[in-house]
């Protein structure tokens, strides 16, 4: 039982690449959400899901496009990457959203902008 | 915007010692959880207290909540090396509402 797994682990990417994060869980979770983690920030919510075909924005969801076509997969994709995205992702599933149940976390993907 | 703050911002003790963290909120909430992070990883799930709890335990945590506050605070006991990371907690206003994270507390265990 894998969890939530998310790639890559490590990114750089040039000012104005695109690129797509991946996660993926196995626990049948209807829930899943992408945060970004920056220093002295704590955790703020990009995107969330909770159903395929269904999503939402959080606070800071300028910059970021997600989908969810399955249930197992939510990528959030940078359009034009900025300095300003460079930070840790963290993407999180929970069984059942509407009682906020538990978050189950993979382990980040450490992204920098250059 | 930040729902939970977390106090104090760093936390430095010695082993076997107790460790306690608090986190204040803004609005009525469903539950409150903490979590804990380890460098470089991510975040692993602690503790769930609902809103009409008033204490938790699991194993060396202890966690309280006070509504009229709108406090809570997470007590480890007998502190350890491992347990240095850290901690969160997460509120949601409502059970609709996604889960929002304050800005952490580090704690330090020194063996």
């Amino acid at each position: 039982n894998a969890g939530v797994t998310q790639t890559p682990k490590f990114q750089v990417l040039k000012t104005g690449q695109s690129m797509t994060l991946q996660c993926a869980q196995d626990m049948n979770h209807e829930y899943m959400s992408w945060y970004r983690q920056d220093p002295g920030m704590g955790l703020r919510l990009i995107h969330y899901s909770v159903g395929a075909g269904i999503t939402d924005q959080g606070e800071v969801p300028n910059g970021y496009n997600v989908s969810r076509s399955t249930t197992e997969d939510f990528p959030l994709r940078l359009l034009s990457a900025a300095p300003s995205q460079t930070s840790v992702y963290f993407c999180a599933s929970s069984y059942d959203y509407r009682d906020n149940e538990k978050l189950f976390f993979g382990s980040g993907t450490q992204l920098s902008v250059l | 915007s930040q729902q939970g703050e977390e106090d104090p911002q760093a936390l430095s003790i010695q082993e076997g010692e107790n460790a306690t963290m608090n986190c204040s909120y803004k609005t009525s909430i469903n539950n409150l959880q903490w979590y804990r992070q380890n460098s470089g990883r991510g975040l692993v799930h602690l503790i769930l207290i609902r809103s009409n709890e008033r204490e938790k335990h699991s194993g060396r945590l202890r966690v309280t909540l006070d509504t009229s506050k709108k406090s809570s605070s997470l007590l480890i006991t007998a502190s350890r090396a491992a347990d240095t990371a850290s901690y969160f907690c997460a509120t949601a206003p409502s059970g609709n509402t996604p889960l929002v994270f304050g800005k952490g507390t580090r704690l330090s265990v020194i063996a």
